[in-house]
């Protein structure tokens, strides 16, 4: 079955860096673009950014400050998190979007990454 | 693309129909999609395309809409369908989600 597998989460300080990982299983990775969406403490969903084959895209609000990558040899999508902020705050997930294309319903979740900022 | 989603919060009582509505700044066409939260779990994809239902989910839910207005429907609220609700669309690639309806009996 489908499983999406997140680690790297923690605490680093305001301004700080982490990365995160993502590593799938149970279907054809290279088929299906990948995304991160986040969910602040009490708050809603926020859609961070996807990656589909070398195309990637981000919300404003991290454009610049966030990387996405990723590496099929090893099914692994990554999140580099660089000059953090308190906003930045949140559980992060990983999901997969339901067909082969870039955008589209996310069917598969991980269970989450925890982000924290903190001085 | 802005998604406005309504009401925030609905408390209702087992065997009630209960309508969720969501807007989006601009026309999506079909490309929208809702999501059921429980607490300290990750989301799960109810309807996508607007109508079309993921395989686990009963048939008491439904989804209808096109262009801007969107609604999700139950047709008789169960204790188990407790939880908050999210819109999303995917018409383009900021996939904005809406502020969400949290659920109760």
């Amino acid at each position: 079955q489908v499983r999406l597998l997140e680690s790297g989460g923690g605490v680093a300080q305001p301004g700080g860096s982490l990365r995160l990982s993502c590593t799938a299983s149970g279907f054809i990775f290279t088929n299906f673009g990948i995304h991160w969406v986040r969910q602040a403490p009490g708050r809603g969903l926020e859609w961070v950014a996807f990656i589909h084959g070398t195309t990637s895209y981000y919300t404003d609000s991290v454009r610049g400050r966030f990387t996405i990558s990723r590496d099929n040899s090893k099914n692994s999508v990554y999140l580099q998190i660089n000059r953090l902020t308190m906003d930045d705050t949140a559980i992060y997930y990983c999901v997969k979007v339901r067909n082969s294309t870039p955008r589209g319903p996310f069917d598969h979740w991980g269970q989450g990454a925890l982000v924290t900022a903190s001085s | 693309i802005q998604m406005t989603q309504f009401p925030s919060t609905l408390s209702a009582s087992v065997g009630d129909r209960v309508v969720i509505t969501c807007r989006a700044s601009q026309s999506i066409d079909v490309w929208l999609a809702w999501y059921q939260q429980k607490p300290g779990k990750a989301p799960k994809l109810l309807i996508y395309d607007a109508s079309k239902l993921e395989t686990w989910v009963p048939s008491r839910f439904s989804g209808t809409g096109s262009g801007r207005q969107f609604t999700l429907t139950i047709s008789s609220l169960q204790p188990d369908d407790v939880g908050t609700y999210y819109c999303q669309q995917y018409h383009d690639f900021s996939e904005t989600f809406g502020q969400g309806t949290k659920v109760q009996i």
